[in-house]
């Protein structure tokens, strides 16, 4: 079946960079995307990319993806405080009815 | 256009009560998708419905678990008789193509 996997943990120091991984085993994946977890609260969809694309970008993120590996990447730049929450990583494809695979989460800790 | 309604936001069971978990989806989205969140876990997919019907019920426990999409109402997961493993944070997610999932802020529920 469909395998999403991400690194469980990041640390960053505030107004650096921060690049979170992701790879997915499903080699029809129609859209790959990001969300982001507050503490208690639901799911934000950060940013989603169509799996024809190997770049996306949106004010201070940018997704990477490299179909051949498998690979989806999220950059924050000049991250913030603000950013710390969990990162969740997922899939989806047509013929599945667009259901989303999530990974297991990256947990980011700003640091001030 | 207020975002996915969920409610109640939490609920205490006792074992073998029923668990009723209501999800109003954003107004003109046709598409609802329920997902379980096990403590320190990611989201996994359990059922796909649109109006009246059940599209893929794939992640849906065999047993004790329903769901359902009225014409006019909320979305509906009832767990019957729930046991100290179904504790877990549920969160209904609605979209208009099936594209851009949205998702509400997650109904926790406690089975003591």
């Amino acid at each position: 079946g469909e395998d999403v996997e991400q690194s469980l943990f990041l640390s960053v120091r505030e107004g650096d960079s921060s690049v979170i991984n992701c790879t997915y085993t499903d080699s029809s994946s129609t859209y790959l995307y990001w969300y982001k977890q507050e503490p208690g609260a639901g799911l934000q969809l950060l940013t989603y990319i169509f799996s024809n694309m190997d770049m996306k970008q949106d004010q201070r993120l940018t997704v990477l993806l490299n179909k051949k590996d498998k690979h989806l990447s999220l950059r924050i730049a000049d991250t913030q405080t603000g950013d710390s929450a969990i990162y969740f990583c997922a899939e989806s494809g047509e013929a599945a009815g667009n259901k989303l695979t999530f990974g297991g989460g990256t947990r980011v800790l700003v640091k001030p | 256009n207020a975002g996915v309604m969920q409610n109640p936001r939490h609920l205490v069971r006792r074992r073998g009560q029923e668990a009723r978990l209501r999800c109003s989806p954003m107004k003109g989205h046709s598409h609802v998708y329920w997902y379980r969140q096990l403590p320190e876990e990611g989201l996994k997919f359990m059922v796909y419905l649109q109006k009246e019907n059940i599209i893929d019920e794939s992640g849906m426990p065999k047993e004790r678990f329903s769901a359902e999409f009225p014409k006019e109402g909320p979305s509906i997961l009832r767990i019957q008789q729930v046991v100290r493993g179904d504790s877990a944070a549920y969160f209904c997610a609605s979209s208009p193509s099936g594209v851009e999932a949205f998702f509400g802020q997650g109904t926790r529920l406690t089975v003591v």
